[in-house]
């Protein structure tokens, strides 16, 4: 079952300008990830945010995290045609193991 | 280093085949995880083992599945009998300790006719 629901299901931008997606989820967490996928294969891990963390950066990315609300965003800065592909958000729940709920996921398309 | 691997890349059975998928994780990862993913949707949990055992079966969708990691590195999905719905790719993770980012292989994309 997929626990996240992510926003928007397609994004469309221009190089240069930022990119942001949501992702709300409905049970607890432990952290939460960020995976950015090209062509339906492997999935690169972008980021991870424990439950007791509200924001986190790396390079371009920012990923902030609200648990009162259960979502989560990621922010892309300064968009790359490279950038291109499917990015997903995946909770790990307590008690659980690692095993993740991925959400249905956010295809960005970035136009040079 | 090398990274998670899976063989093979792409398989084309017919229905009702056994077929069987390997995952080579990360050395020293002590986590694997199997998941599916279907086209246009995220990834769906399988099973995951820490070690030789599968800590969490919960998601194989039904008896025809079956997965082992004997050794604690290599592991192999089995499906019996396939069907045209068992149509997606496989992905393999493997992670260091269970609270950790996971690294994901190729994947398998299986086909079944």
């Amino acid at each position: 079952s997929q626990q996240g629901e992510e926003d928007p299901q397609a994004l469309s931008i221009q190089e240069g300008e930022n990119a942001t997606m949501n992702c709300s989820y409905k049970t607890s967490i432990n952290n939460l990830q960020w995976y950015r996928q090209n062509s339906g294969r492997g999935l690169v891990h972008l980021i991870l945010i424990r439950s007791n963390e509200r924001e986190k950066h790396s390079g371009r990315l920012r990923v902030t995290l609200d648990t009162s609300k259960k979502s989560s965003s990621l922010l892309i800065t300064a968009s790359r045609a490279a950038d291109t592909a499917s990015y997903f958000c995946a909770t790990a729940t307590y008690n659980q193991g690692g095993k993740l709920i991925f959400g249905q996921g956010t295809e960005l398309s970035v136009k040079p | 280093g090398a990274g998670v691997s899976q063989t093979p890349s792409n398989k084309v059975t017919e229905k009702g085949k056994y077929v069987e998928l390997r995952c080579d994780p990360i050395s020293g990862h002590t986590a694997l995880y199997w998941y599916r993913q279907s086209l246009g949707q995220g990834p769906e949990f399988l099973i995951y083992f820490q070690g030789t055992g599968a800590a969490d079966d919960s998601g194989l969708p039904n008896d025809r599945f079956f997965a082992v990691r004997p050794e604690g590195s290599v592991s192999t999905l089995k499906i019996q009998r396939t069907e045209r719905g068992d149509s997606a790719v496989y992905l393999c993770a493997s992670s260091f300790g269970t609270s950790n980012e996971q690294f994901f292989g190729p994947g398998t994309r299986l086909t079944v006719l």
